[in-house]
């Protein structure tokens, strides 16, 4: 079954910043890892997905890494906004499965 | 945005009452989900289907059905409601592809519907 970590589980920091969230997973046999964006109240947005034979996957000021044989992503928000304060999750199926098993989420503020 | 809707959006009910929520897509992807999301739990699975009439249970399907009659709608039906079902709901949709010879599965979800049961 599949075990997926976000670390840290909330971040403050001032606009401006260079951020790095991180996605830790347990079955590295996997066909994807999709990063999400939640606005408080509303449904996910789907941010990258990044396939299985990929390295990583960039748009706009993020780019998101994949390491599958060391099960870590790494989602890298460059030059963060107060506009980017959010919940970002992500979610990995396990070996041989389409389904995937979401993070806690990370909420991010960013602060003026 | 992909298509989907969810109803109601926000409902309020009493314990002991069945409740049914409908997905509605106009993607025409295979792939449909039921998701609760809780403090302290996170998104966790309840149900998906991956074809008409094709369903399997998630993570935490007890007290909860669902069915499948056409591609574009997905229903999640509580036959009795309890205060432990108060959450919020999502549906998700997703398609398999291929991109050369690798698989991947993208989703997309709706907007929520908030339950409350008293």
């Amino acid at each position: 079954k599949q075990e997926v970590t976000q670390i840290p589980a909330a971040l403050s920091v001032p606009e401006g910043e260079n951020l790095v969230l991180n996605c830790s997973f347990t079955d590295s046999a996997i066909y994807n890892l999709q990063w999400f964006r939640q606005d408080p109240g509303k449904g996910l947005t789907s941010l990258l997905l990044i396939q299985s034979s990929q390295r990583e996957q960039t748009s706009g000021r993020l780019n998101a890494s994949l390491d599958k044989s060391s099960g870590r992503s790494t989602l890298y928000i460059a030059a963060s906004q107060p506009g980017d304060s959010a919940t970002y999750l992500c979610a990995v199926p396990s070996g041989g499965s389409y389904i995937p098993t979401f993070g806690r989420g990370t909420s991010l503020i960013v602060h003026p | 945005d992909a298509g989907i809707t969810q109803s109601p959006r926000h409902k309020v009910t009493e314990t002991g009452t069945p409740v049914t929520l409908r997905c509605h897509q106009t993607e025409n992807h295979r792939y449909m989900y039921w998701y609760r999301q809780d403090p302290g739990h996170g998104l966790r699975l309840i149900h998906y289907s991956y074809g008409v009439k094709d369903t399997d249970k998630g993570e935490v399907s007890d007290g909860y059905s669902v069915s499948r009659s056409k591609t574009e709608d997905f229903l999640l039906t509580l036959e009795s409601a309890t205060s432990s079902q108060t959450s919020v709901y999502f549906c998700a949709i997703s398609d398999p592809s291929k991109s050369g010879t690798t698989s991947y599965n993208e989703q997309f979800f709706g907007p929520g519907t908030r339950l409350t049961v008293l």
